[in-house]
């Protein structure tokens, strides 16, 4: 059973800190990763997706992954009280299914 | 800009009950997805499509069945509708990897 663990929070955090959120996954064959956001009564869009270890940037969204620790981050920089949302981090097996196994996602509240 | 349209944003119907959850998506994806999404259950697959007439079951299909007669629509079926199906439904297309997700469906079963 492939399992995908993120921190159900809430994570609080004043505006303008850094937001950390982290999951971690079980599938070392895992080679594709994912953050979606969701606000309240809304459906959740893609944000960030990584492949490579290391970091990857987007304006104040950076994805980290570390694929010998199984694990991969979100860090909200300058976090805004429109930051506010639950955060569902995704993961994708080799071998062409392209079916992602998504956490139960981390509810960030940024408080101005 | 993708979009995945989803019938109905709210829907109330009674126990025992046929009912059909349709989606369409504009974007000619070949992947489509039904989800459930429940209050700290997160995210649970149901039912995907990769292709027209092709379907693979999820992780709770029970209760549940799909169609997808077109590239762009998948229905999701509930034969005899319960109250434990009572939730929010996420269909969502996929260009391989990234989903791209309709508004949902918040359905009721009383």
């Amino acid at each position: 059973q492939k399992e995908v663990e993120q921190n159900s929070g809430p994570l609080s955090v004043p505006e303008g800190a850094i937001a950390s959120l982290n999951c971690t996954y079980s599938d070392r064959g895992s080679q594709s990763f994912f953050w979606y956001r969701q606000y309240s009564g809304k459906s959740p869009e893609l944000i960030m997706f990584i492949y490579s270890n290391g970091d990857k940037e987007d304006g104040r969204f950076t994805a980290q992954l570390n694929k010998a620790s199984q694990y991969v981050s979100l860090l909200i920089r300058d976090s805004q009280p429109s930051d506010s949302a639950t955060y569902l981090c995704a993961v994708i097996a080799s071998g062409g299914s392209y079916i992602p196994t998504f956490g139960r996602g981390t509810s960030l509240i940024v408080h101005p | 800009d993708v979009k995945v349209t989803q019938s109905s944003r709210y829907l109330v119907k009674r126990t025992g009950e046929k009912v059909f959850l349709e989606c369409v998506q504009d974007m000619d994806h070949e992947n489509m997805f039904w989800y459930r999404q429940d209050p700290g259950l997160g995210l649970r697959l149901i039912y995907f499509s990769y292709d027209v007439k092709m379907k693979e079951k999820g992780d709770i299909p029970e209760g549940y069945s799909v169609s997808r007669e077109k590239k762009e629509r998948f229905s999701l079926i509930l034969e005899s509708a319960s109250t434990n199906q009572t939730s929010m439904y996420l269909c969502a297309s996929s260009n391989r990897e990234k989903l791209f997700f309709g508004s949902g469906t918040q359905l009721s079963v009383l």
